[in-house]
């Protein structure tokens, strides 16, 4: 059964970055069969999907977040990371990692519990 | 930019009831491409429907969902007192590439 776990710092200074990484067990990040993906939901709110990774390395971001986000992915570690640059207190939220099937049809099967980063000075 | 609107906000039912959820869509897309989750009070979202009406691993067959053009609607045909959490549809491939409705919260 495949697990994913967020990790990284809880607090973020205004205008500094974001930082976290998703560690993936019971299963290779390598796989083909799947996106990773990283989503956030601000306290009381609804979710937002962040952007992709793809197994080649390839990448996909939401338009809205995209000229701020980045998405690696370390295969050694079967890890990827999620770095928010110039970050906000709109950027305060529990940032969830998530895996979705490659195919005409996508959904977040596996999801981790999620990590609540607060941007306060 | 597509965007679910999801109705109601806030259901109230009672256990043993039928409850409908809808979720409706700005621009034409299919159901194979809108999935459905449940998300408890202090817990990630947990996938429940996904693809024309397909039930994730674990959900009872008493979760089952349906699409009339650009409207979907999740179904808890009994609901039981464990159903009370905020419900969110899903669609994959229009722009943003994944996006999610507003949610409708469920009371028992």
């Amino acid at each position: 059964q495949v697990q994913l776990q967020e990790s990284g710092p809880g607090l973020v200074k205004p205008s500094q970055t974001l930082s976290l990484t998703c560690t993936v067990s019971g299963g290779s990040i390598n796989n083909g069969d799947y996106f990773w993906s990283w989503i956030r939901q601000p306290p009381g709110k609804g979710l937002e999907w962040i952007g992709y990774i793809y197994n080649t390395g390839n990448t996909y971001y939401n338009p809205s977040l995209k000229s701020r986000v980045t998405i690696l992915v370390e295969m050694s570690k079967n890890q990827f990371s999620l770095t928010l640059t110039s970050v906000t207190a709109t950027d305060t939220a529990v940032y969830y990692c998530a895996r979705a099937p490659v195919g005409l049809s996508s959904y977040f099967d596996h999801w981790g519990q999620g990590a609540l980063v607060t941007v306060s000075s | 930019e597509i965007v679910l609107t999801q109705s109601p906000g806030t259901l109230s039912v009672s256990p043993g009831e039928r409850a409908t959820l809808s979720c409706r869509a700005s621009q034409s897309i299919t159901s194979n491409y809108v999935a459905w989750y449940q998300q408890r009070p202090g817990q990630a979202p947990k996938l429940l429907v996904y693809g024309a009406d397909s039930r994730a691993t674990g959900i009872p067959d008493r979760f089952s969902s349906s699409e009339s053009g650009t409207h979907f609607t999740l179904t808890i045909s009994r609901v039981e007192p464990e159903d009370s959490a905020v419900y969110y549809c899903q669609q994959y491939g229009s722009s943003p590439l994944f996006a999610f409705g507003p949610g409708t919260k469920v009371e028992i």
